[in-house]
This record gives C-alpha cells, structure tokens and sequence, in this order.
C-alpha cells in the first residue's frame, strides 16, 4: 500500500497569511494526487485533482503543484473559512489511501 | 445538486453485524463508482472500500477484507455496505462518495460526498 505523509501536522496562521501544506507519497504517485478540506462536524471537500487541476467552484486562492513523491497545497491568502483540517489523498492505485491531515488553526 | 443520503449507523455490540445504505440522487448513479470513507472519532479519514459503476469490481482497504461487502443497486440508486464481525476499532463516522468521472477506472477523486452515518461498536 502506499504511504502518505502530511506535513505540519497542525499549523497556526492568521487572515491573510500564505499558507502551504506538504504531502509525500511512500512511492511514485505521479500526479494521481488530491486535496480536500474538512471544517468541523463536516463531511470533506474536493479542493485539488491530479495534483494542480482546481476543482469546479474552488476559490483560486488554492493552488496544487508536485508530482512523484512530492506534493504541496498553498493557500495564497487564508480566509476565514479555511481554518480546517485538509487531507491529501493518492489515487494512483487501491487501496486508496489519505494522509493523516493538517489542521490550520488561527493564532 | 448531487445528493448523498446515509443511513443504518447505529450502536452495536463487537461481533455483530451492521448493514449501511447510501441513497444517490441528481447525478447518473448508475455511471459513477462508490466508495466507502470512515472517520474514527477525532481521527483522521481512512478509504473503506470502492465498487465499479456496474458493481462487477470491488476493492477493500485490509482491514475490513472477508468482513465488509460493498454491493449496489442501480435500480435503486443506491449503494450499501455489510459490516459483519464488527470490531471496537470499527467505530466512526462513515461516508459514501461519488468518484469524480463516469467509467470503469476506481481509482479516482471523490467530489460528493454524504452527510456520514455513525457507527459505534461497544460491549
């Protein structure tokens, strides 16, 4: 199974602040990769596929890029609807496997 | 707007059995493959189980292999999940999600997702 490592685990920021949000894959994902955010009592959504591409209705301040093993999630000026947990998840191969999430909290 | 309905959750004792349903509505459900996502409490998401648009491929995560079946009824747009020989360790919320794009392909990216249904194990 593939291995995927979320780096910080949980990150504080403030309105306004540029933040990025690394994955890394146990091997080569090339860039079968996506990113989603969960707010508190909610049920994910879809943010980033195939590593870059922006979901339908995403805000353009998030932006995807990587490929291989090496993945990152920027939010280029954080809101305050941002403040969740998001989660990169593979799809290059079953089982499908997500990594252990970021939790952006405020400072 | 695509719509993902759970239910069946409930509170049950280790060993037992538990049978979720997820009803799919404004969306071609018969064209998409479905998973399964659970999330233990304060936990991260862990992928579950997925099955092919037509129900003729069905993958697990190994945790829940020989235990939980993934099926679906296209007549009823719905897709189910059979949980047996429960486990504490089962406990969480779990969620059906729709694939991103029609086709046989399952492994893709999920851009629907239901509400959950939670699921307690305990003596």
């Amino acid at each position: 199974d593939i291995q995927m490592t979320q780096s910080p685990s949980t990150l504080s920021a403030s309105v306004g602040d540029r933040v990025t949000i690394t994955c890394r894959a146990s091997q080569s994902i090339s860039t079968w990769l996506a990113w989603y955010r969960q707010k508190p009592g909610k049920a994910p959504n879809l943010l980033i596929y195939k590593a870059s591409s922006l979901e339908s209705g995403v805000p353009s301040r998030f932006s995807g890029s990587g490929s291989g093993t090496e993945f990152t999630l920027t939010i280029s000026s954080l809101q305050p609807d941002d403040f969740a947990t998001y989660y990169c998840q593979q799809y290059n191969s079953n089982p499908l496997t997500f990594g252990g999430g970021t939790k952006v909290e405020i400072k | 707007q695509v719509q993902l309905v759970e239910s069946g959750g409930g509170v049950v004792q280790p060993g037992t059995s538990l049978r979720l349903s997820c009803v799919g509505s404004e969306f071609s459900f018969s064209s998409y493959g479905m998973h399964w996502v659970r999330q233990a409490p304060g936990k991260g998401l862990e992928w579950v189980a997925v099955i092919s648009y037509d129900g003729s491929n069905k993958y697990y995560t190994d945790s829940v292999k020989g235990r939980f079946t993934i099926s679906r009824d296209n007549s009823k747009n719905t897709l189910y999940l059979q949980m047996n020989s429960l486990r504490t360790e089962d406990t969480g919320i779990y969620y059906c999600a729709k694939s991103r794009i029609t086709g046989p392909v399952s492994t893709l990216p999920l851009d629907y997702w239901g509400h959950g249904t939670l699921v307690t194990v305990s003596s």
